[in-house]
């Protein structure tokens, strides 16, 4: 499976742009890159998602390098609302079995300063 | 609304017995999945389920047991095998097992007493 590495912890300032990297350096041309966060004792919540071109939507922006090795997730005015933790996964679009299957890893977590 | 209800949301159990966690959705999704998260962790894959009358082992089975008779319904089973149950819960659902997003659950928070 394709990995994905995330910084441990961000800080940001209240009402401040945020930008979560993601590096991916083993991504096949077929995978998608999902975002998802956690906040405190609740369950994930999607984010966005895209597979080449930059993606917006009302929660987030996702900007994927040309190369498609990293991404990067942007809020573009954090509140304390955003403090949680930021999953960035891959998604084969063709799979089989297990392939289908979302796994998370550690992700970062964002703490907001009012 | 359309969503997926886990119940409960906190659960005591004692050592040595069986408990089973509630998951529904209503809405109509294929795949259904259980995670098992420890402070500070990340997600574990306990079991998914593609469609109804199949289901399959995650990364960390051993201990657990699931059904799905109905497409609505995927409860887990913890069982007295499972060394250490203490744990948050959660249950997701997805349209079908591609690049759709998928639903989580608030949870079910077990403790062994």
């Amino acid at each position: 499976d394709a990995k994905t590495t995330q910084p441990n912890s961000m800080e940001s300032n209240e009402e401040e742009p945020v930008h979560l990297p993601c590096n991916h350096s083993t991504i096949s041309g077929t995978d998608y890159i999902h975002w998802y966060r956690q906040l405190p004792s609740q369950g994930p919540e999607y984010v966005i998602h895209g597979l080449t071109s930059n993606v917006n939507n009302r929660m987030a922006s996702l900007a994927i390098a040309e190369d498609r090795k990293s991404s990067t997730l942007i809020l573009h005015r954090a509140t304390l609302r955003d403090a949680a933790v930021y999953y960035c996964i891959l998604q084969p679009t063709n799979y089989g079995g297990s392939q289908g299957n979302l796994i998370f890893g550690k992700g970062t977590k964002l703490s907001v300063k009012p | 609304d359309g969503g997926i209800t886990q119940s409960p949301k906190y659960l005591f159990r004692k050592e040595g017995q069986n408990v089973t966690l509630s998951c529904e959705q209503n809405l109509n999704h294929d795949a259904m999945y259980w995670y098992r998260q420890d402070p500070g962790q990340g997600l574990r894959l306990i079991y998914y389920s593609q469609i109804v009358n199949d289901f399959q082992k995650g990364d960390i089975a051993e201990g657990y047991s699931v059904s799905r008779e109905k497409k609505e319904s995927f409860p887990l089973t913890v069982t007295s095998a499972q060394k250490n149950p203490t744990a948050f819960y959660l249950c997701a659902s997805r349209a079908h097992w591609g690049n759709t997003e998928a639903f989580f659950g608030q949870g079910t928070r077990l403790t062994v007493v």
